[in-house]
């Protein structure tokens, strides 16, 4: 799977917009790229995920750079439930099925 | 979206003994994964457990320490072997799902092992 680069950590106030970078050069036509978060002492959960459009749904915003280089993850209004550690992944459609995590970005949500 | 349980949720081994974990998915999944989570660190991959098949082991993991049984499409085990302090992490178990043209994955809560 092709490598993702995040920030180790960002700092948002508490109901403010947050725009969470991913770079992926390397990116191939197929990979979809996926974020996912973990929260304090749980496992990790599905957040959204892309090929080329921007995506909404109800936990967030995914925006994709036209030459898919990059992506960022909006949270609209950021709570103090979503501070997390966010992750940025690739997944190829003819690859394995199974994810392949980096470090993430630490979130901390600022009262 | 899929359900999935751990037990124990926690536990603390003494140092060469052998740890079970069971996981117990709400329906039935073709595809279930084990990770591990050290202390401080990201996830890494441990194994995909097959039905009906030997368990496919990602480098640097072997199925003599790492010994997973799926006997059916909803449940499966991880046993830590031989325990050492550094196996002390938070095991955990994951299935995908088909989301589109896509998968969405799905994790337990984890076990947090502590070796002593």
């Amino acid at each position: 799977d092709a490598k993702t680069t995040q920030p180790n950590s960002m700092e948002s106030n508490e109901e403010e917009p947050v725009h969470l970078p991913c770079n992926h050069s390397t990116i191939s036509g197929t990979d979809y790229i996926h974020w996912y978060r973990q929260l304090p002492s749980q496992g990790p959960e599905y957040v959204i995920h892309g090929l080329t459009s921007n995506v909404n749904n109800r936990m967030a915003s995914l925006a994709i750079a036209e030459d898919r280089k990059s992506s960022t993850l909006i949270l609209h209004r950021a709570t103090l439930r979503d501070a997390a550690v966010y992750y940025c992944i690739l997944r190829g459609e003819a690859g394995s099925y199974q994810l392949t995590f980096g470090k993430g970005t630490k979130l901390s949500v600022i009262p | 979206s899929a359900v999935i349980s751990q037990k124990p949720s926690r536990d603390i081994c003494q140092r060469g003994t052998s740890l079970t974990i069971q996981c117990q998915v709400d329906s039935q999944v073709t595809m279930m994964f084990w990770y591990r989570q050290q202390p401080g660190q990201s996830l890494t991959l441990i194994a995909t457990a097959n039905q009906g098949s030997e368990a496919t082991y990602e480098s640097g993991f072997v199925i003599d320490k790492f010994p997973i049984s799926r006997p059916n499409l909803t449940f499966s085990t991880l046993t830590v072997s031989n325990m050492s302090p550094e196996d002390s992490s938070i095991y955990l178990c994951s299935t995908a799902r088909r989301a589109g043209a896509s998968y969405e994955q799905y994790f337990g809560p984890g076990t947090r092992l502590t070796v002593t």
